[in-house]
């Protein structure tokens, strides 16, 4: 079972609107949350990271959300542009390994239409 | 945006050949990685590397190796691809040292995809 588990797997909203994508883990120890955009067939490029004691962060029209409580997080996209489509990872580390291993979701793929 | 390279961006080969995915990275980190990627998937570490002459396999088996010979260097070598092997590669570099957020952070390529007839 994966341990970083990303809701929906996909969404496709109109240009202008906001949407939120959810993000749930289990990894443990907890080091950090990043989320990520991956535009097809490109890398994926930091959005933000949060460490335990942060729960908001923010990226121009992303904002990022931790709870680490209950291992949850969110990224909310507000005023949606074409160029927002996209997959969305959410990547939690690990403070266990030297390595600073990273655990990925399988990302939200968002499509934002005209 | 990283200085992380990674040629060639799509390789279409037929089955048995010997092929060599190439990343290098301007940034002088110490750490490289190589991750596999299907679509709809998430991201699976198949190499890394903590510097010079250090390579290691990562969570998924895979059948590729790796060696490291320049820091700026993570080359990935297939001796024979099969269909099997089809999937976009990931390159990804970070630094060694410096805190938690340091380590962490790691720098993607923009991938190659291989398609293996």
């Amino acid at each position: 079972k994966n341990q970083v588990e990303q809701s929906p797997q996909s969404l496709i909203i109109l240009e202008g609107k906001n949407c939120t994508l959810q993000c749930n883990y289990t990894v443990s120890p907890f080091s950090n949350l990043r989320w990520y955009k991956q535009d097809t067939g490109r890398g994926p490029v930091s959005l933000t990271i949060m460490t335990f004691s942060e729960n908001t962060k923010s990226n121009g029209r992303y904002t990022a959300t931790l709870d680490a409580d209950t291992k949850q997080s969110s990224l909310h996209i507000t005023a949606s542009q074409l160029s927002d489509s996209a997959s969305y990872i959410c990547v939690v580390s690990d403070r266990g390994s030297t390595l600073g291993r990273l655990y990925f979701g399988r990302g939200t793929q968002l499509t934002v239409w005209p | 945006e990283a200085d992380i390279y990674q040629t060639p961006r799509y390789l279409v080969i037929g089955t048995g050949k010997k092929i060599t995915l190439e990343c290098s990275q301007t940034m002088g980190h110490d750490k490289m990685y190589w991750y596999q990627q299907d679509p709809g998937m998430e991201l699976h570490l198949i190499h890394y590397s903590y510097g010079v002459n250090s390579t290691e396999k990562g969570d998924l088996s895979s059948e590729s190796t790796v060696s490291r010979i320049r820091t700026e260097h993570f080359p990935l070598t297939l001796e024979s691809a099969r269909p099997s092997h089809t999937s976009q590669y990931l390159c990804a570099s970070s630094e060694r040292s410096g805190g938690d957020l340091l380590v962490n952070e790691q720098f993607f390529g923009p991938g190659t995809r291989l398609t293996v007839l």
